[in-house]
């Protein structure tokens, strides 16, 4: 089936550091979207981003659709950069998104 | 505000009860999505709806049921058939139904807990 696979699973940082998460699919994609959950659990929209490159402050996202994979760039990480970040991809012929299984971070002040 | 509501937080449940989450968005979304969370782990979809009065089963839909009656609603109930129910279920709203790939939005999550 339909992969979505993030690396790497866990990362911890010291506050100051930059970081980049990766997620490769398997197959093309119509949608890919970045979350931050929060350690309440609460789902926070990063990025939308099927091709190109967004940036949205400390944030900045790089999709190459051609390669299957996308890049989250965390630069100056702070201590509320914390959680798991998600990557999904949206697949047309089955008209759902599929998460992968999340990179945890843990920025240390 | 505009946004995707869900209650309540936690919810305990004995064994062979039914219990129904709600799920609430005054965004004027047509689609509407259940999730479930299990530690450690990714989404996984449970249900979804483009339109009111239609709904289609995602990867895990045993044990549960779901209505949609109203643009705004989309209650997840989860049935003594579900074996293993202890999770977090998120639910999710996007703009457009047909296809699905608009941005989808979450709400804060409902934590369900089998005792």
């Amino acid at each position: 089936g339909i992969q979505v696979e993030q690396s790497p699973p866990d990362l911890i940082l010291q506050e100051g550091a930059n970081s980049t998460l990766r997620c490769n699919f398997s197959d093309s994609v119509n949608n890919l979207q970045w979350f931050h959950q929060n350690p309440w659990g609460q789902l926070i929209n990063l990025f939308y981003i099927p091709s190109g490159t967004k940036q949205n402050g400390r944030l900045s996202a790089t999709t190459v659709a051609t390669e299957r994979y996308s890049l989250l760039y965390i630069s100056s990480s702070q201590t509320t950069d914390s959680g798991v970040y998600f990557c999904a991809a949206f697949y047309n012929q089955g008209g759902k998104l599929i998460f992968g299984q999340g990179t945890e971070l843990s920025v240390k002040p | 505000d505009g946004g995707i509501t869900q209650s309540p937080k936690y919810l305990f449940r004995k064994e062979g009860q039914n219990v129904t989450l709600s799920c609430e968005q005054n965004l004027n979304h047509d689609a509407m999505y259940w999730y479930r969370q299990d530690p450690g782990q990714g989404l996984r979809l449970i249900y979804y709806s483009q339109i009111v009065n239609d709904f289609q089963k995602g990867d895990i839909a045993e044990g549960y049921s779901v209505s949609r009656e109203k643009k705004e609603s989309f209650p997840l109930t989860v049935t003594s058939a579900q074996k293993n129910p202890t999770a977090f279920y998120l639910c999710a709203s996007s703009i457009a139904g047909a296809g699905g790939s608009d941005t989808q939005y979450f709400g804060p999550g409902t934590r369900l807990t089998v005792l």
